[in-house]
């Protein structure tokens, strides 16, 4: 079994600020990892995905994460955020060899509010 | 390019009716899941389809059941509608086959289904 635990539901920022939205998660087997974005009354739009190699993934938006296999970890980050950035986000972990395919396990999300 | 679509948006029934979702996937994509997202929770895994046929289920009971069909469409039926099951339902698709993807879904922007 996997999970995912986004450790903060709400991280508010100022305008141009860093924020770091952090993820850990759990797996007795190796896996792929995505961010989601989601704005209101929309579905999920993929911002960035590690599947194997550098643990550096940079994604869309200007948003990069970390894959850190030792302390289980997959935190998103941007240098300089916008007031546009303020949305749902979701970390998700999916098993690489899957039998049950298909399936993401999504944390419940951290609502990022970028104020000005 | 189109994307995944859902119909209705927003849907209200009445406890033990059944309802039907609709998805279009994606030109191209052959794969479709389905996802159950209550309010303030990340996504839940309900089913993936593959070529019409299932091929990986979450935790969800019998009386949620779905079908693909030849152009890749694909619906969503719950049975016995329980208050419980109000939630946003998220159609999910990719281009590949049984295992995991390297590429992450499209997903559209749900259906809200209101059970009172």
């Amino acid at each position: 079994a996997q999970s995912v635990t986004q450790l903060d539901s709400q991280v508010p920022v100022f305008e141009e600020a860093p924020v770091e939205l952090r993820c850990n998660y759990s797996s007795s087997v190796s896996v792929y990892l995505f961010w989601y974005v989601q704005y209101p009354n929309q579905g999920l739009q993929l911002l960035l995905k590690y599947l194997s190699g550098s643990t550096l993934v940079k994604g869309i938006n200007g948003f990069e994460a970390e894959f850190n296999k030792s302390q289980t970890s997959f935190h998103l980050r941007k240098p300089s955020v916008h007031i546009s950035d303020t949305a749902e986000y979701f970390c998700a972990v999916s098993e690489t060899f899957n039998t049950n395919a298909g399936k993401s396990t999504f944390g419940d999300g951290t609502t990022l509010t970028v104020k000005p | 390019e189109t994307g995944v679509t859902q119909s209705p948006t927003h849907l209200i029934k009445t406890r033990g009716q059944q309802v039907t979702l609709r998805c279009s996937s994606q030109s191209g994509h052959n794969t479709v899941s389905w996802y159950q997202q209550a309010l303030g929770q990340g996504p839940q895994f309900i089913f993936q389809y593959y070529r019409e046929e299932e091929n990986g289920r979450g935790n969800f009971p019998p009386r949620f059941s779905g079908l693909q069909f030849p152009n890749y469409s694909s619906e969503l039926n719950v049975n016995a509608l329980e208050l419980d099951d109000s939630a946003l339902y998220l159609c999910a698709s990719r281009l590949g086959g049984q295992g995991q993807s390297l590429y992450g879904y499209t997903f559209g922007s749900g259906t809200r289904l209101t059970v009172v």
